[in-house]
C-alpha cells in the first residue's frame, strides 16, 4: 500500500523563525512529489518535484527531493503570520498514477 | 473566470437522505477527482474520472456514487449508506502531461 508520512503533524513558531517540514514516502511507480498550502479552503499548489537534488524555490519557500532516501523537505525562512496553514505533501504513483496525500503539517506562526 | 466551482459551500444532511455535491470546471481538463478531508486525516480519494462516461473507485468509495456525463461536470452523491458523512469534500481537476491537480474551494457537509 502506498504511504506518505509527514512530520511534524503540528508546529508553532514565532515570526521570523525558519521551519523545515518533512515528507517521507513509500510509493510504487513514483512519478512526482507535490507540496500544497491549505488555509481555509482549497489547497493551493506550491511545488512539484521529480528529480533528486534539484532545489525548487519561490520567495521564502524552497523544497528538495531525495529519491534515494525517499523523502522531501519544505523550508520556509523568515516566517510570517500569513504562512500559517496546513502544508500537504502528496506523491503521484501507484498502479494508476494517483495522488496519495500525507496527513499534513499544521503550521502556526505567532506574531 | 477560469477555475473549479464547487457548490454548495455548506450542506446539511438528514438521516436517510441522499445529497449531491456539485463540481463544475471550465479548465478543459479531462481528469476530475473527489476527495474527503477529515481533521488529522489528510485527503482521501473517493472517486476519479479520467474521461467522460468513465470513472473508477478510489480508496473510500463505499457510500458514495458519481457520474461523468459531461467533461465539465463531476457530481458526487453521498448516499444514506455512508454512515459518517460529516467531512470537507474537495473536487480537483488535472490537465494532461503530469500537471499538478488544482482544487475547488470545497463543500462542508454536516449531519442534522
Amino acid at each position: 500500500e502506498d504511504k506518505v508520512v509527514q512530520s511534524p503533524l503540528s508546529l508553532v513558531v514565532h515570526e521570523g523563525d525558519t521551519v523545515t517540514l518533512n515528507c517521507s514516502y513509500e510509493v510504487t511507480n513514483f512519478r512526482s512529489l507535490l507540496w500544497y498550502k491549505q488555509e481555509k479552503k482549497a489547497p493551493t499548489f506550491l511545488f512539484m518535484l521529480t528529480s533528486s537534488g534539484i532545489e525548487k524555490k519561490s520567495g521564502r519557500l524552497s523544497s528538495i527531493l531525495d529519491k534515494k532516501e525517499l523523502f522531501s523537505i519544505l523550508n520556509i525562512t523568515a516566517t510570517q503570520t500569513g504562512d500559517s496553514a496546513i502544508y500537504l505533501c502528496a506523491v503521484v504513483g501507484g498502479s494508476n498514477y494517483k495522488l496519495t496525500f500525507g496527513k499534513g503539517t499544521l503550521l502556526t506562526v505567532n506574531p | 473566470d477560469g477555475g473549479i466551482t464547487q457548490s454548495p459551500k455548506y450542506l446539511f444532511r438528514k438521516e436517510g437522505q441522499n445529497v449531491t455535491l456539485s463540481c463544475e470546471q471550465n479548465l478543459n481538463h479531462d481528469a476530475m477527482y473527489w476527495y474527503r478531508q477529515d481533521p488529522g486525516q489528510g485527503l482521501r480519494l473517493i472517486y476519479y474520472s479520467q474521461i467522460v462516461n468513465d470513472f473508477q473507485k478510489g480508496d473510500i468509495a463505499e457510500g458514495y456514487s458519481v457520474s461523468r456525463e459531461k467533461k465539465e461536470s463531476f457530481p458526487l452523491t453521498v448516499t444514506s449508506a455512508q454512515k459518517n458523512p460529516t467531512a470537507f469534500y474537495l473536487c480537483a481537476t488535472e490537465g494532461q502531461g503530469g500537471q499538478p491537480q488544482h482544487f475547488g474551494d470545497g463543500t462542508r457537509l454536516s449531519i442534522l
